[in-house]
């Protein structure tokens, strides 16, 4: 069974704290993603990475960057947490197909991150 | 860049029909739709290619307009189990942005 974890499910950090979500597939899969999910906003893209080491901005990346060292892991990294970056955040992955640019993405359970 | 999702939110009652629509200001070269329920990770129902091509996933079933720029999901006799939040995708080639989503809410 293909799978994409997330190594929490709930966070509470301060302001002003580093905070780093990681997310892990064993589907081997070259496209990584991280989307926030806020209430009538659906899910924005922040980052997503093609390949170890790439890494490309989408939507929202203002106040996140990203890591990926290995290609199972992608990691989400809050430099600096302020409390508007309170939301769901979530971790997909897909295999890349030339033809096609985007393939189906397989999405982690969600980190629920309450900055305070 | 978001593709607008309308209606926003529909409550339906068992064996009703529904149709969810997806519009760009963007060509499109492809549209995915994904279904999530409450407290879940969205799951992936069906890719549309240009073409006007058709997909379905059991009564679910869904058109690509590439000329208007639209999709629609089409729920037919639905069921309790298809309540939640259906989110379209679109791919422009070099980016992917998810729509704000529709809540169905399937009642007995």
């Amino acid at each position: 069974d293909v799978k994409v974890t997330q190594s929490s499910r709930y966070l509470v950090k301060r302001t002003g704290e580093k905070v780093f979500l990681e997310c892990v597939q064993d589907m081997d899969h070259e496209n990584m993603f991280w989307y926030r999910q806020d209430p009538g906003l659906g899910l924005r893209l922040i980052y997503f990475s093609y390949d170890v080491k790439m890494k490309e901005k989408g939507d929202i990346p203002e106040g996140y960057s990203v890591s990926r060292e290995k290609k199972e892991r992608f990691s989400l990294i809050l430099e600096s947490a302020s409390t508007n970056q309170t939301s769901m955040y979530l971790c997909a992955s897909s295999l890349f197909n030339p033809g096609l640019s985007y393939n189906e993405q397989f999405f982690g359970p969600g980190t629920r991150l309450t900055v305070l | 860049q978001q593709p607008v999702q309308s209606p926003q939110a529909v409550i339906l009652r068992e064996g009703e029909d529904a149709v969810i629509n997806c519009s760009s200001s963007k060509a499109l070269y492809s549209v995915h739709w994904y279904r999530q329920k409450h407290g879940e990770a969205p799951v992936f129902l069906m890719i549309l290619l240009k073409g006007g091509e058709q997909k379905g996933h059991e009564k679910i079933s869904a058109s690509f307009n590439e000329k208007k720029q639209q999709s629609s999901l089409y729920l037919t006799a639905s069921q309790l189990s298809y309540s939640g939040t259906y989110f379209c995708g679109k791919n422009t080639g070099n980016q992917f942005y998810f729509g704000t989503g529709t809540s169905l809410t399937v009642i007995p």
